[in-house]
């Protein structure tokens, strides 16, 4: 079956560090890959998606490219903030049958920037 | 557009008790999406629809029932709460190859 795994966290981070949250996955076919960011008390928000492999990603300064030959899509970004602490998912999209396409995400890698 | 709204966004249950969480969408989207979220678990799927008068069931089904007899309309059971089924829930849309837009959740305590 479907699987994503993320490192695990909690990560803290000092602002303008530098950050990689690593996220591999297993799936058969090509996957439409995901991350999705949630804010303290709120519902999932998409950051930034990829396709095809190659396809680079990028929103509000993260970044993403989808590696097929090693199967990741690691989260990057040059120089966190605090407004950045947050919980992030990594998620696959791959057809699961009957017409339907299924996410499957990772367990989520909590990030806290200290100023 | 208010998006995907969830109700109510918190609620106590005694074990045994029978309640309904409610998902409205006003995108017209055809597929919905119910996921409990849990600590170190991620988010995993419960049930999904993919278009009015169908349901489907996901990785973690048992316990639950859903309907989706309008198409913005989304509801989730439980019918005889557990303690296991104490959880955040999120319901999510989505229309064609569209990403997943997911309502704000329902923080659900069984006691």
């Amino acid at each position: 079956g479907n699987s994503v795994t993320q490192m695990e966290g909690p990560v803290t981070l000092s602002e303008e560090a530098f950050l990689t949250i690593n996220c591999t996955y297993t799936a058969t076919g090509y996957p439409s890959l995901f991350w999705y960011v949630q804010y303290p008390g709120e519902g999932l928000q998409l950051l930034l998606k990829a396709t095809k492999a190659d396809d680079k990603g990028s929103n509000k300064g993260f970044e993403a490219t989808y590696r097929k030959e090693t199967t990741s899509f690691h989260l990057e970004k040059g120089s966190v903030q605090v407004s950045d602490s947050a919980v992030y998912f990594c998620a696959l999209r791959a057809y699961s049958g009957a017409g339907s396409y299924q996410l499957t995400f990772g367990k989520g890698t909590k990030l806290s920037v200290i100023p | 557009n208010a998006g995907v709204t969830q109700t109510p966004k918190f609620r106590v249950l005694k074990t045994g008790q029978s309640m309904t969480l409610l998902c409205a969408q006003d995108m017209n989207h055809e597929y919905m999406y119910w996921y409990r979220q849990d600590p170190g678990m991620g988010l995993r799927l419960i049930h999904y629809s993919v278009g009015e008068g169908t349901t489907a069931k996901g990785e973690v089904p048992d316990g639950y029932n859903v309907s989706r007899l309008k198409k913005q309309n989304f509801l989730l059971g439980l019918e005889s709460a557990a303690p296991s089924q104490t959880s955040v829930y999120f319901c999510a849309s989505r229309q064609g190859t569209d990403t997943q837009y997911f309502g704000p959740g329902t923080r659900l305590t069984v006691l």
